[in-house]
């Protein structure tokens, strides 16, 4: 059975703490994804990454980095956490066998981060 | 530039009864479109997807789906709704430009409510 996992289901922080979420996934995948979803937001792209080392910036990068070491992890960084950062953090990935537009997104259980 | 709604912030039905939660798009090119469902605390998973070819979709838990070009809508849909049913579903779409790493633009995301 394929699967993505994420670190933690439940994290909380303080302002200003630097934040590591990790993610892994077990299927070979080339494509890494990082959402945070919001209630009336849905969700939001915060950067992706197509290749070891390779990441590319999505909708809302500010405030975050990435890191792609391994094909299998993905890592996202808060650098100096906000409150405005408390969300739901979700992991993604999908291959790019056939046409990578062709291919759904298989997601981790997700990271509810609070930071106060 | 690619773009999806989803018109509906909640949708309440009957067990039993028909459900549709609505989905439309915009793209460029041709568009892939894609239906997830997320349970509570749960991260989101793929019900079903138009790639090509016919234009309604059959996807998971007995879910369908039709593409209408003309209305540009993804409408999904299910004839005997349950009330295991009852999550948070979104629609996405993926333009065919857009094929790096399998970029997805996510609606807001429409809450189905199935009563007994």
């Amino acid at each position: 059975d394929v699967k993505v996992t994420q670190s933690s289901r439940y994290l909380v922080k303080r302002t200003g703490e630097k934040v590591f979420l990790e993610c892994v996934q077990d299927m070979d995948h080339e494509n890494m994804f990082w959402y945070r979803q919001d209630p009336g937001l849905g969700l939001r792209l915060i950067y992706f990454s197509y290749d070891v080392k390779m990441k590319e910036k999505g909708d809302i990068p500010e405030g975050y980095s990435v890191s792609r070491e391994k094909k299998e992890r993905f890592s996202l960084i808060l650098e100096s956490a906000s409150t405005n950062q408390t969300s739901m953090y979700l992991c993604a990935s999908t291959p790019t066998y056939s046409v990578p537009a062709y291919n759904e997104q298989f997601f981790g259980p997700g990271t509810r981060l609070t930071v106060l | 530039a690619q773009s999806v709604a989803q018109p509906e912030d909640q949708v309440n039905v009957a067990e039993g009864n028909p459900l549709t939660v609505k989905c439309t798009y915009s793209v460029s090119g041709n568009p892939y479109l894609f239906w997830y469902v997320q349970y509570p605390n749960r991260g989101l998973q793929f019900l079903l997807k138009y790639i090509t070819g016919d234009n309604l979709v059959k996807g998971s838990y007995g879910f369908e789906a039709e593409f209408n070009k003309s209305q540009t809508s993804f409408h999904l849909k299910k004839p005997s709704a349950l009330v295991s049913d009852s999550a948070l579903y979104f629609c996405a779409v993926r333009d065919h430009y857009n094929t790096n790493a399998g970029k997805s633009t996510f609606g807001d995301g429409t809450t189905l409510t199935v009563k007994p």
